[in-house]
């Protein structure tokens, strides 16, 4: 089946830096991905949609400015969390349309903490 | 504002019992019905989907019940075990193009005591 790589699976920063996280299609062409977050114990919240050669689209309230995503290939994309600080700290998700009629692959999640 | 609805929030069923999750839509251009199952630490995997045109899906111990004119869907664990202790999410989407987001419930926590 579909299978979506995300990693790296977890990363400590100090608070200031910037963490790069990436997610690859390894056996389908993904035009589109989407970056979720999640809090602890709360649901997905969708971040932004990136769409391979476009800008992504973000959601409101989400500043695009610090997280940059770049869908540079049908294979990869990218989500960048700049200028990390504590309240960045979550569990960041990508996802994928798959191969059949609406189904939908996930990474594996990232945590990312920031200190 | 909320467009899917999920309850309960968290649930405790003993083991080889029956684990019942509620969603309650409101946008009826929701045309696929998936339910997601997470461990911690890991992204969400598909345990089952449906589309508005069959009122019940079954798949080995879990089935979906839908039910259009209500705007609600359920999910039913049958002979519930420890290792499906986990958060479940129902979500929705709409159309027919792949690029389509879900919208997620807000999950339901399902510890399975032995």
């Amino acid at each position: 089946g579909a299978v979506v790589s995300q990693h790296p699976s977890w990363v400590i920063c100090k608070s200031g830096t910037s963490v790069k996280i990436e997610c690859r299609s390894l056996d389908f062409q993904a035009t589109t991905m989407f970056w979720y977050r999640q809090f602890p114990k709360q649901s997905l919240m969708l971040m932004a949609t990136s769409n391979e050669g476009s800008k992504a689209t973000y959601e409101q309230g989400v500043e695009k400015d610090k997280f940059l995503i770049n869908h540079a290939s049908l294979t990869l994309s990218t989500l960048t969390v700049t200028s990390a600080h504590p309240e960045d700290s979550s569990f960041y998700i990508c996802s994928a349309p798959g191969t059949h009629f609406h189904g939908y692959t996930f990474g594996s999640g990232t945590r990312l903490t920031v200190v | 504002q909320q467009q899917v609805k999920q309850s309960p929030q968290s649930l405790i069923v003993q083991k080889g019992g029956i684990s019942i999750i509620n969603c309650a839509y409101e946008n009826t251009a929701f045309d696929y019905f998936p339910w997601y199952q997470q461990f911690p630490g890991k992204g969400p995997a598909l345990l089952i989907a449906i589309r508005p045109d069959v009122s019940e899906k079954k798949e080995g111990r879990f089935t979906i019940s839908f039910n259009k004119s209500a705007k609600q869907f359920s999910l039913h664990i049958m002979d519930s075990q420890p290792g499906d202790s986990a958060t479940y999410f129902c979500a929705a989407s709409k159309g027919g193009a792949a690029g389509n987001k879900l919208t997620f419930g807000g999950g339901t926590r399902v510890l399975v005591k032995p």
